[in-house]
């Protein structure tokens, strides 16, 4: 069974630094990209990025470049989210997803989701 | 990032059928067949409903179906029923982004 189990809610303030985690089950999963969505509170979702999880190769939104920063650990089967200086702007909800692409990457789309990670970066 | 355009709310009797249409440009709906649709319930994770415009999961029942004419997408539910009550969200590769663009989300509201 495809599992992605996220890391638990976190609350920083501003100025920290922050990395949350995504561990893939289930499947091969140095074989498929991983993509990081957010959803502040009572709005809609938006797209960050994605990341290979065989060699690290990533592509960020062009609104998220510079702000987040995508990394994977094959050992562990796990790819992360970091923030270097979180801003009150950056509390939401951040999903991971497994991006299903038969062909090139833009063809594809999100079969599995973790449950999810609220941020709360507050003073 | 300019989200795709859904209308916000759209409501139904249970065994009605609905469709909500999704409204991007020639840069991501009207360009790709990539189109894929997701349902949230309320403090849930979104759910794959369909992908490429008109495909489906395993597992996603057949009340849900997707097409595309130019630059909208639609997802129709036939048979509504009472679980279907949740959000729904297009999404649409965006070559402009080289990356994915969601729509704004409709509230689906079952009578």
């Amino acid at each position: 069974e495809v599992q992605l189990v996220q890391s638990g809610a976190e609350v920083k303030k501003p100025g920290e630094s922050l990395k949350i985690s995504c561990k893939g089950s289930g499947y091969r999963f140095t074989s498929y990209w991983i993509g990081w969505v957010r959803q502040m509170p009572g709005k809609d979702l938006e797209w960050l990025g994605i990341i290979y999880s065989g060699d690290s190769e990533t592509r960020y939104s062009p609104s998220f470049q510079g702000q987040v920063t995508m990394s994977v650990d094959k050992s562990i089967n796990t790819v992360y989210l970091q923030w270097h200086s979180l801003q009150a702007s950056h509390t939401a909800i951040y999903y991971c997803a497994r991006l299903m692409a038969p062909g090139a990457y833009f063809s594809g789309w999100y079969d599995y989701w973790g449950q999810g990670t609220l941020v709360t970066v507050s003073t | 990032q300019s989200a795709l355009t859904q209308p916000a709310s759209v409501s139904g009797s249970p065994g009605q059928s609905i469709t909500i249409s999704c409204t991007g440009t020639s840069s991501d709906v009207g360009g790709y067949n990539y189109v894929s649709w997701y349902q949230q319930h309320p403090g849930k994770a979104p759910k794959l409903m369909i992908y490429e415009v008109s495909n489906r999961p395993s597992g996603v029942s057949n009340r849900f179906s997707g097409s595309k004419s130019g630059n909208t997408a639609s997802l129709t539910i036939s048979g509504l029923q009472a679980e279907d009550e949740a959000d729904y969200y297009c999404q649409s590769y965006d070559r402009s982004l080289t990356g994915w663009v969601f729509g704004r989300g409709t509230k689906l509201t079952v009578l």
